[in-house]
């Protein structure tokens, strides 16, 4: 399995907080991405990063950002949560481009009170 | 937009049954991916298919990719309750774009 992991697992927050999911990787891959996955909508690209620094939007980045300042390292910020960022999300990472073979972190679920 | 059906959304079959499941566009892909997820866990990467008409095999699972490169069909036989799981599929164009997936149970 890939050396990708995702913290917190768990996490319920308020509305109006912000929060931080981290996504760290020990595969020295150069692209990561930020997923989320809701019931009848599948699997959504929040944000992607294809270099320390360099990141671009996805379908569903609005309330998101992301920083990496690390190779191994990604996170996603939701500046203030709303009940609709409630969802499971997926961090992975591709040793190329965004076109290829990805692998999935465990997931972290959300939940917006 | 939703650049790729899956179908059925559920199947749940008794062991030892075979099924096949459909992953269709109208948008031509340079490759396409299926992953297994299973409860609790990120998905996995089960397959990638590359040239139209190509047929890959992977123990009793067959993926086909379709002449013209729009489509898939994932195909296993004598399924066990271990195959139980949401089957994504993803296109290859741009970025990998997934489908919703179908949802399979199989019961002892």
């Amino acid at each position: 399995d890939a050396g990708i992991t995702q913290s917190p697992r768990h996490k319920v927050t308020e509305t109006g907080t912000p929060v931080t999911l981290r996504c760290h990787q020990t595969e020295n891959h150069r692209y990561m991405y930020w997923y989320r996955q809701d019931p009848g909508h599948g699997l959504r690209l929040i944000h992607y990063s294809y270099g320390v620094k360099d990141t671009d939007k996805g379908e569903v980045s609005d309330g998101y950002s992301v920083s990496r300042s690390k190779t191994e390292d990604f996170l996603l910020t939701l500046e203030s949560a709303t009940s609709s960022q409630t969802s499971v999300y997926f961090c992975a990472i591709s040793e190329a481009g965004t076109t290829y073979e990805q692998y999935f972190g465990p997931g972290t679920r959300l939940t917006v009170t | 937009t939703q650049l790729l059906e899956q179908s059925p959304q559920f199947l749940s079959i008794q062991e030892g049954e075979n099924l096949t499941v459909y992953c269709n566009s109208s948008s031509v892909f340079s490759s396409l991916q299926w992953y297994r997820q299973e409860p609790g866990e990120g998905p996995v990467l089960l397959v990638t298919v590359v040239t139209g008409g190509e047929v890959k095999k992977l123990k009793r699972l067959t993926f086909q990719f379709g002449d013209a490169r729009k489509d898939s069909s994932l195909h296993i036989t004598a399924a066990q309750p271990g195959d139980t799981g949401l089957y994504l599929c993803a296109g290859a164009k741009s970025a990998l774009n997934f489908g919703k997936g179908t949802s399979l149970l199989v019961t002892p």
